[in-house]
């Protein structure tokens, strides 16, 4: 079956444009997750979905990141007035709701965004 | 305080040798879960192994097995029998909590392995 599929691959875009991340996660899972992975680090949580509902966000580094995911399955992660400090991977997982024993969180390839 | 510790940034094996790599985490949750993930070069996170709070026992999925020291808050990876392919950037991670599918995951900071031939 599909994993998680996220878009663009790779994203450059000039300090101070707004630029806008696509998830695609498995189908029927109810969770998903955005994670922020910078160079040489592990990733770190930005925001959690159960469905639509946006139940965590507190990972977002800035007022200048949002999530949605508004008929609950993909999502987009935008960035506004990006900043250098913006430049990572980010990363995109997904999970049944309910995994209490060894299901893992599923994640996509990434959006490897570079601001110059 | 880190909620995961991975101390050794990089790690070098001789093919077909074990090498085992280390994590500690800590948490006041009774409940949680501990994970390994691959991460390639291409970057994608491929899931390995699961160890649960509660697991009596060692958890194993082919050339991996997790060494979990409770008392010790340690969830050492193992990998027997290297390859080639095995050359990666390894994370640890843990779920505070009991669902996978409602609570985040804590990463470290990850150990990068190559396999020497």
């Amino acid at each position: 079956g599909a994993g998680v599929s996220q878009s663009p691959r790779y994203k450059v875009a000039k300090r101070g444009q707004d630029v806008a991340l696509r998830c695609d996660p498995i189908s029927g899972h109810v969770s998903l997750f955005w994670y922020q992975q910078a160079l040489g680090q592990g990733p770190e949580f930005l925001t959690y979905f159960q469905n639509e509902a946006q139940l965590d966000k507190s990972g977002l580094p800035s007022d200048r990141f949002f999530a949605e995911r508004p008929e609950g399955s993909v999502s987009t992660l935008k960035i506004q007035r990006t900043q250098q400090e913006d430049s990572a991977v980010y990363l995109c997982a997904s999970s049944p709701l309910g995994s209490y024993s060894n299901q893992p969180q599923h994640f996509g390839d990434g959006t490897r965004l570079s601001i110059l | 305080a880190q909620k995961i510790t991975q101390t050794q940034p990089g790690m070098f094996v001789q093919e077909k040798e074990a090498v085992t790599l280390d994590c500690t985490y800590d948490t006041s949750d009774p409940s949680y879960g501990l994970f390994w993930y691959k991460q390639p070069s291409s970057g994608e996170m491929i899931f390995l192994i699961y160890q649960g709070s509660y697991d009596q026992q060692n958890a194993t999925e082919g050339r991996y097995s997790l060494n979990f020291q409770k008392a010790r808050k340690s969830a050492n990876l193992v990998i027997s029998a290297s390859q080639l392919g095995d050359s990666a950037m390894y994370f640890c991670a843990m779920r505070e909590g009991k669902d996978t599918g409602a609570n985040n995951l804590f990463f470290g900071t990850g150990t990068r392995l190559t396999v020497i031939p």
